[in-house]
């Protein structure tokens, strides 16, 4: 099945700066790949997804590339707030969706 | 009003119980999910569902076990062989047109402690 890696697993930024997390995955089938933020004791809700036709989607301060060739993924939040501060996850869909392990982000005001 | 529910909130189990974990979605989604999450952890898969009376297994699926009988329910027992089942499990659904995945919507989650 499906393998999904997340790094890195621990990322802390300053207020207004950058952070890039990044994914692969193993099954060439997988063709959507969401992203998805999680606050502590809530459920999972998708912040951006792109599918495996198109390379690049942006929506706001968030975007997401994907390199099928390489099978890989990456998630950017540009001008970052204290509010982004949260758990991403990645996944990848093909049959079943599998997900990353996951990235604390923390964002210093 | 639309979305994915997950019962109970908070759940119970005496060493050597089943308990079964509710799943209900009303958005006519074809493929349903079960995902555990410990502490610190991401989603691991124990089980999902594309279609009514089919299911397969997930990375994790020892000591679960699911049935898919009507297309909005996909309940999740947690028998006494799972060994360690205290954790946090989260439901999905999915809507697939053409093979296509689309978003997959989280029901709200249900927190299993043994006691």
């Amino acid at each position: 099945g499906e393998n999904v890696e997340q790094h890195p697993s621990t990322l802390s930024v300053q207020e207004g700066d950058s952070a890039v997390i990044k994914c692969t995955y193993s099954d060439s089938a997988s063709n959507y790949f969401p992203w998805y933020k999680q606050e502590l004791g809530k459920r999972p809700q998708l912040i951006i997804d792109i599918r495996s036709n198109v390379g690049e989607k942006k929506d706001q301060r968030i975007a997401v590339t994907l390199n099928k060739t390489a099978k890989h993924f990456s998630l950017h939040i540009t001008e970052t707030q204290p509010e982004d501060s949260a758990v991403y996850f990645c996944a990848a869909k093909s049959r079943d969706m599998r997900f990353g392990a996951g990235t604390r982000l923390t964002v210093k005001p | 009003d639309g979305g994915i529910t997950q019962s109970p909130k908070y759940l119970f189990r005496k060493e050597g119980q089943n308990v079964t974990l509710s799943c209900e979605q009303n958005l006519n989604h074809d493929a349903m999910y079960w995902y555990r999450q410990d502490p610190g952890q991401g989603l691991r898969l124990i089980y999902y569902s594309q279609i009514v009376n089919d299911f397969q297994k997930g990375d994790i699926a020892e000591g679960y076990s699911v049935s898919r009988e009507k297309k909005e329910s996909f309940p999740l027992t947690v028998t006494s062989a799972q060994k360690n089942p205290t954790a946090f499990y989260l439901c999905a659904s999915s809507y697939i047109p053409g093979g296509v995945g689309t978003e997959a919507f989280f029901g709200q989650g249900t927190r299993l402690t043994v006691v």
